[in-house]
This record gives structure tokens, sequence and C-alpha cells, in this order.
């Protein structure tokens, strides 16, 4: 079975700061890897994601993730964040051509921007 | 705007009652999955329908039930409601696909239920 943990619930950093959410995943087939991010009083809506090809995927909002096969991670990273990226953040996994009910989202990181 | 509505925003209803969550999805989106999020579970799949039939199953009560109905929207009917209930119910859609996914889901804005 599937399973994603997010090692970090929150994450305080400075406006224009670097910054990193961890994500592992274990899986004992290919999977498909994403990254959805949940804005105050909204839904979730996909950031970034892994399906094949070029391990390391980018979003347009300057967020990139690498998909580390030997290390099962998939972490996020933003160079230098910005006010406006304050919200809760969800990896998430499936296995590669299943279903999308499979999708197993963690528990998910607060990411919280101090000017 | 993610295409997907869900209505009520907001409901409050008291312990052993019965509510219905309508969700409307995305124009020509075939699937709708149905969330929990909760502080202590975090966002657990209930139920998919893909055009109209129960497609995938996951930790939904007996308590609870869903369909979709021939215009694709759906309901989530919650009865017998206790305290821990209470929780944000999310409504997805994603478009159809050949075999497999792409993996994204286009969310609503939840329907937060509180049960007093």
């Amino acid at each position: 079975a599937q399973s994603v943990t997010q090692l970090d619930s929150q994450v305080p950093v400075f406006e224009e700061a670097p910054v990193e959410l961890r994500c592992n995943y274990s899986s004992s087939v290919s999977v498909y890897l994403f990254w959805y991010v949940q804005y105050p009083n909204q839904g979730l809506q996909l950031l970034l994601k892994y399906l094949s090809g070029s391990t390391l995927v980018e979003s347009i909002n300057g967020f990139e993730a690498e998909f580390n096969k030997s290390q099962t991670s998939f972490h996020l990273r933003k160079p230098s964040v910005h006010i406006s990226d304050t919200a809760e953040y969800f990896c998430a996994v499936s296995d590669a051509y299943s279903s999308a009910s499979k999708i197993i989202f963690g528990s998910g990181t607060r990411l919280s921007i101090r000017p | 705007d993610s295409g997907v509505t869900q209505t009520p925003k907001h409901l409050i209803t008291a312990t052993g009652q019965r509510v219905t969550l309508r969700c409307s999805p995305r124009s020509g989106d075939l699937s709708v999955y149905w969330y929990q999020q909760s502080l202590d579970q975090g966002l657990q799949f209930l139920i998919q329908y893909y055009n109209g039939e129960e497609r995938a199953k996951g930790n939904i009560l007996e308590r609870f039930s869903a369909q979709q109905f021939p215009d694709l929207h759906s309901e989530l009917n919650l009865s017998s409601l206790e305290l821990g209930d209470s929780a944000l119910y999310f409504c997805a859609s994603s478009a159809p696909t050949g075999d497999g996914h792409t993996g994204e889901l286009f969310f609503g804005e939840g329907s937060r239920l509180t049960v007093l």
C-alpha cells in the first residue's frame, strides 16, 4: 500500500527567504507525485506534478520539486517566498496509470510567511 | 475559480440529523470525488462517481451515501450525524482521460459542516 509523509506540519519563514517542504512516499510500483496548495478559505489546487520524464518539475509561481527515486522523496522548494505563498501544501502520490481515486494525500504543511 | 461548485458553504446542525451536500463538477468532467477534511484525519477520500456510476469507495461510513445524477451533479448524504462528522467536505472533478489519469483534480471550495 502507498503512503505519503509530510514531515513538517508547520513551516514559518521570513519573506524572501528560501523554503523547502519535505515529502517522502512509499510505494512498490511506479508512482505519480503531486503537490497541491490550499489558500485560506479555498479548495485545493494542483501546484505541480511528476508523471514521467524530467525529475525536476516547476510551477508557474516559482516553486519546484524534484523526484528522487532512491530517496523516495518529492520535496518542494522555492528560493524566495512571498506573503502570497501563505497556504497549506499537500503532497500526494498515486500508482502510475491508476485511477485518480487512488491519490493519497499527505497530512499537509502549513507555510506561514513573516514580513 | 476551479469551476466546481459546492453548496451550501456552511451548515450547522444537531446530532442525529441528516444533511445533503451538493456538488456541480466542471463542465465536461464526468468524474466526481468526495473528500472529508478534518484536523485529526487530514484529507480522506470518501467515494468517486463516474458518469452516474459508483467507481471507487474509500473510507466512507455506512451512514453516508452519495449519488451522481444524469446531469452529472452529485449529492453526498450524511445521516445520523455525530459530533465527529464535523469537517470540511470537498467535492472534486477530473477531466475524462484514457487509461489512468493525469492527477489533476479540480476542487470546490468545500462545505463546512458543524454538528452541535
